[in-house]
């Protein structure tokens, strides 16, 4: 499977706890968005990455959420201290470098966390 | 601030009919459109992207128009089918060099057997 991929696909934690998401790209795509959907809505941009640089952070990003990217392949999106309206599905897509193509994303399935 | 609505937020039609729905944006400054789709619990599929300079895309049962003048755009589903049914998100590209996506809340779509 050549598709964006997220691990984990559902994780529960308790309201205080931190979790960690992963996102791995399709590879050679460049780009690399983190976006948040709740129940109902459709999906708010988060972050966005280019090779290793982020290069935007939504003001829905709080101080206790925190991205990386660090060698420009996977992206890491952290929770700190989480709470529970941070319950929603945390969605990733990644696009290719090329002219014409750059504005392609291709999501991968999501990871829905509930916390309690 | 660019916003994107959609409606209806939810339509139950029979199989067979054929459907429209609709999407509006407050800004026409838009790299291009897209729509998606989203099986419950599931990701997003890309069904049709329209540039800024195209007036309608299809692909299949699908058919997408675009007017950005009026900020509008409409997503055409002939002979529906219930296999059809899922969510429908459309999203606008700024004409941003991040290319971020500005979403609408979706059409809940149930088609009927």
């Amino acid at each position: 499977d050549t598709g964006v991929s997220q691990d984990p696909r559902h994780k529960i934690t308790k309201r205080g706890q931190n979790v960690t998401f992963r996102c791995d790209p399709i590879s050679e795509h460049n780009r690399l968005y983190w976006y948040r959907q709740t129940l109902g809505q459709g999906p708010e941009f988060l972050t966005y990455f280019q090779n290793e640089a982020q290069l935007e952070k939504s003001r829905l990003l709080s101080d206790r959420f925190s991205a990386e990217r660090p060698k420009g392949s996977f992206s890491t999106l952290e929770i700190q201290r989480t709470e529970q309206g941070d319950s929603a599905m945390y969605l990733c897509a990644s696009s290719p470098p090329w002219l014409g193509a750059a504005e392609t994303q291709y999501f991968g399935p999501g990871t829905r966390l509930l916390v309690l | 601030k660019q916003e994107v609505t959609q409606i209806p937020a939810a339509l139950s039609v029979p199989e067979g009919e054929n459907l429209v729905l609709n999407c509006s944006f407050t800004d026409s400054a838009i790299y291009n459109l897209q729509w998606f789709r989203q099986d419950p619990g599931k990701g997003l599929t890309s069904l049709l992207l329209i540039q800024s300079s195209q007036r309608e895309q299809t692909s299949g049962r699908l058919n997408a128009s675009l007017d950005k003048s009026s900020g509008r755009s409409t997503l055409y589903i002939a002979a529906s089918q219930p296999g059809d049914s899922a969510t429908y998100l459309c999203a606008v590209n700024l004409a941003n060099s991040n290319y971020q996506l500005i979403w609408g809340a979706g059409t809940k779509l149930i088609i009927k057997p």
